[in-house]
């Protein structure tokens, strides 16, 4: 299996901030990246897929890049909306793998 | 719109079976792959299984052969069977859609929590 090691495990962060979560691939998987915000008691929401595209709906604070076999979320302007857990899925191949989540606060 | 929903009990004993269904509406399950995903207590996510628009089915390995995924095209819905279950397999179980196109998970259902316990 493909293993994505997400990092930080957790983080705090301001208002207005610029926050960046990353996940590093095991091995390449072009850009068969896709990250997610998940809220308390709601179910994952997509936020970016092909390592680069926003989904429909998702402000454009967030980004995703890659470079190499790592990835990366960026808000650029954290917002009082934005705290939750935040995990990325590989879809390169079987079995689709999870990075282990962020789980980001405000400060 | 696409809409998932998932229902099932939410406590099975240990060794039994758990069974979990899920209903969607706004959009065809001969399109696209349907899957089962959980969140363990602690945050952890694992892909459990999908099945196709045709009715073939992909599932983790981790999971062996207890894992079977069937549809029924007539109601629109997509079932989870996970047999011989340990406290192990405690979790949040989501359905979801994963947009062949994305490789990825657009559409997800509410979740619903299942508890193995005797």
């Amino acid at each position: 299996d493909i293993q994505m090691t997400q990092s930080p495990a957790s983080l705090s962060a301001s208002l207005e901030e610029i926050v960046t979560i990353t996940c590093q691939a095991s091995q390449d998987i072009g850009n068969w990246l896709a990250w997610y915000q998940q809220k308390p008691g709601k179910s994952p929401q997509l936020l970016i897929y092909g390592a680069t595209s926003l989904a429909d709906g998702v402000p454009s604070r967030f980004s995703g890049s890659r470079s190499g076999t790592q990835y990366s979320l960026k808000i650029s302007r954290l917002q009082v909306e934005d705290p939750g857990i935040y995990y990325c899925l590989q879809g390169y191949s079987a079995p689709p793998t999870f990075g282990g989540g962020t789980k980001l606060e405000l400060k | 719109e696409v809409q998932l929903q998932e229902s099932g009990p939410g406590l099975v004993k240990p060794s039994q079976s758990l069974s979990l269904t899920c209903s969607v509406t706004g959009y065809s399950i001969t399109s696209n792959y349907w899957g089962w995903i959980r969140k363990f207590p602690g945050n952890k996510m694992e892909w459990m299984g999908y099945i196709s628009y045709s009715g073939s089915t992909s599932y983790n390995p981790s999971l062996k052969s207890r894992i079977s995924i069937t549809r029924d095209t007539s109601k629109n819905q997509f079932f989870l069977q996970l047999n011989s279950v340990t406290t192990e397999d405690t979790a949040t179980y989501y359905c979801a859609r994963r947009y062949g196109g994305y490789r990825a998970f657009d559409y997800w259902g509410q979740g619903v929590m299942v508890t193995v316990s005797s």
